[in-house]
């Protein structure tokens, strides 16, 4: 069964902190995405890559970054964390040009606490 | 740039009863469609998606969604609901690559 896996399902950090939200896809997909989901907002893009080592900044992308060395792994850094950043994290990934108009896999979501 | 409206953040409907999320989009230009579901505590799956063809898409779980472009709709429907469709609903269209979404619809089924 083909797979987005997000590292963790709950995190609590400190007002501050580096913060890595972690994303591993097994399907071969050229582009992934990270959107931040909230209440009555439904899901916003932050970042999005459709290859390694590229980036491309999506609605909301500030205060985060994003790194891809490797293609099945796409990273969200919080460079310092702050309260308005907690949310929902959901990462996707989706095949490559056509294909890409399939829709996405999505992973579980990673559930951020800022305190 | 294209949007996506979902009417209503929260619909109640009795078991047996028929759902009817709604969702308008804004587009010049042909769109592909998609709605996906979220059960709690959970990521989104799709549940089906319109690219071209037939205007009426058939899903999982006994959803479907009718393309009309006159109406520059997609609303998903179900003749019967069952309690395990409580979740959150969301449409999408996609641009250039990326996926642009709805602010959501909270599905509640009563016994």
């Amino acid at each position: 069964d083909v797979k987005v896996t997000q590292s963790s399902r709950y995190l609590v950090k400190r007002t501050g902190e580096k913060v890595f939200l972690e994303c591993v896809q097994d399907m071969d997909h050229e582009n992934m995405f990270w959107y931040r989901q909230d209440p009555g907002l439904g899901l916003r893009l932050i970042y999005f890559s459709y290859d390694v080592k590229m980036k491309e900044k999506g609605d909301i992308p500030e205060g985060y970054s994003v790194s891809r060395e490797k293609k099945e792994r796409f990273s969200l850094i919080l460079e310092s964390a702050s309260t308005n950043q907690t949310s929902m994290y959901l990462c996707a990934s989706s095949p490559g040009g056509f294909e890409t108009n399939y829709g996405y896999t999505f992973g579980s979501g990673t559930r951020l606490t800022v305190v | 740039a294209q949007s996506v409206t979902q009417l209503g953040s929260h619909v109640s409907v009795s078991e047996g009863a028929l759902v009817l999320l709604r969702c308008n989009y804004s587009s010049s230009v042909p769109p592909y469609l998609f709605w996906y579901v979220q059960y709690p505590n959970q990521g989104l799956q799709l549940l089906l998606k319109y690219t071209t063809g037939a205007t009426l898409v058939k899903g999982i779980n006994g959803f479907e969604a009718e393309f009309k472009k006159s109406e520059t709709s997609f609303h998903l429907t179900k003749p019967s609901a069952h309690m395990s469709d409580a979740a959150e609903y969301f449409c999408a269209v996609h641009q250039g690559g990326k996926l642009i979404f709805g602010q959501g619809t909270e599905l509640s089924v009563k016994p």
